[in-house]
């Protein structure tokens, strides 16, 4: 079955670049939208983006200029880049995929992964 | 952008017990919402979509219903292990937004 795994540094210098990756196994990521969501300590769900496994991106606009989405269907890996990081980013950040075309919600959730901005 | 408020914020109910979750949705989404549950330090799970749709695996106990602007999620005869927070997701427009979640508590 599908799993995926978050990887990155946990702590982030403020105004540097949060850089994760999350790495799919036990499954293709063709034809599969794959999503990154955050969640800051004690508050709700916030969704970041997604990336189609052809590379198209989807961003939200709350986050578009500082946000970068990538894949690479050969390592079974997508990644996020976060540009110039504040204290409110601070979070734990989920890659989840996304169920299908059809129905855009998140079927498949890594573990989480908490990433702190601070100096 | 979109707005998705859930009422209660918090919930306390005993095993056996049945309840309900509300989502309001600030303009319609026809069907397009979905339902999780997140335990503490764990990823959401999806319990359900399309408003009514049970995800694969998860226990009859759970529907949801609902249209337009207006959703909800029952769980029936409560269980130990669903104490947890519950979100909903309207995807009908981007950026897809998530309610702020309701917290349910054992009595």
């Amino acid at each position: 079955h599908v799993q995926l795994q978050e990887s990155g540094p946990i702590v982030v210098q403020p105004s540097e670049t949060l850089s994760l990756t999350c790495t799919v196994s036990g499954g293709s990521m063709s034809s599969y939208y794959w999503n990154w969501i955050r969640q800051p300590p004690g508050q709700g769900l916030e969704w970041i983006g997604y990336v189609f496994y052809s590379g198209t991106t989807n961003y939200n606009p709350s986050l578009e200029s500082r946000v970068t989405m990538s894949v690479d269907t050969s390592k079974n890996q997508f990644f996020l880049k976060l540009d110039s990081v504040a204290a409110a980013d601070t979070a734990v950040y989920y890659c989840a995929r996304q169920l299908n075309s059809a129905s855009k919600v998140f079927d498949i959730w890594g573990q989480g992964t908490k990433v702190t901005v601070s100096s | 952008a979109l707005r998705m408020a859930q009422s209660p914020s918090s919930l306390s109910a005993s095993t056996g017990d049945r309840v309900t979750i509300t989502c309001r949705a600030s303009q319609d989404i026809s069907s397009y919402l979905a339902w999780y549950q997140q335990k503490p330090g764990k990823a959401p799970n999806l319990l359900v979509y399309a408003a009514s749709t049970v995800q694969s695996g998860v226990p009859s106990r759970f529907s949801g219903s609902g249209s337009a602007t207006d959703f909800t999620l029952t769980i029936n005869c409560l269980q130990s292990e669903d104490f947890a927070t519950y979100y909903c997701q309207q995807y009908y427009t981007f950026p897809y937004s998530f309610g702020q979640g309701t917290k349910l508590e054992i009595k």
